[in-house]
């Protein structure tokens, strides 16, 4: 099945500094979805992202789609101590999802 | 409400002994999976049912077995076969006909075997 490598694997920011969160493919995905998985929860579903290029906001969360379908990314403009948790990118194949091993997001005040 | 239930939170058994962790969604989802998380690790496929009375395995199924005799519950035994069984157990559902492949998660059931 289709693997992803995210990267980094941890992350520790002081509050109100950006964050990135990448998710990389050596082969192209058909589309690729983005979980937040908070400390003792569940994962939940953020967004999907499936053109080429494609760009989509969530107040300050910028989703981000390769040209080459092959990496996506995930920005957190001034994180917020709500940021705290753990993001995962997931790939489709026919009916199962496989996910990345996550960036945990660590955010002092 | 509508979602997915899975009890107990919390579950501690002995080596050796089997184990079931429920799974029970109301949300009419036709797909249903059980995933693996250990720290570090990710989450990873054991079993996943499009269908009642069908399944197939994920990466990881040794040691592991599921039914799926009704549309609402995908119930999941550990066997004394799983050799490192102490993990968190999350279960999720979906919509097969939909071009979103979103799938919604249950709160999780924490296993300690000792």
């Amino acid at each position: 099945g289709q693997q992803v490598m995210q990267i980094p694997q941890y992350q520790h920011v002081q509050e109100g500094e950006d964050f990135t969160t990448y998710c990389n493919s050596s082969t192209t995905l058909s589309n690729i979805q983005w979980y937040k998985q908070r400390p003792g929860g569940h994962p939940v579903f953020l967004i999907q992202l499936v053109k080429s290029g494609e760009v989509k906001k969530q107040k300050r969360l910028t989703f981000q789609f390769g040209e080459a379908k092959k990496n996506s990314s995930l920005h957190i403009t001034a994180t917020q101590t709500t940021d705290v948790g753990t993001y995962f990118c997931a790939v489709s194949g026919y009916s199962t999802l496989t996910f990345g091993k996550g960036t945990m997001l660590l955010v002092s005040p | 409400d509508g979602g997915i239930t899975q009890s107990p939170k919390y579950l501690f058994r002995k080596e050796g002994q089997n184990v079931t962790l429920s799974c029970e969604q109301n949300l009419n989802h036709d797909a249903m999976y059980w995933y693996r998380q250990d720290p570090g690790q990710g989450l990873r496929l054991i079993y996943y049912s499009q269908i009642v009375n069908d399944f197939q395995k994920g990466d990881i199924a040794e040691g592991y077995s599921v039914s799926r005799e009704k549309k609402e519950s995908f119930p999941l035994t550990v066997t004394s076969a799983q050799k490192n069984p102490t993990a968190f157990y999350l279960c999720a559902s979906k919509v097969m006909e939909s071009s979103y492949n979103e799938q919604f998660f249950g709160p999780g059931t924490r296993l300690t075997v000792l």
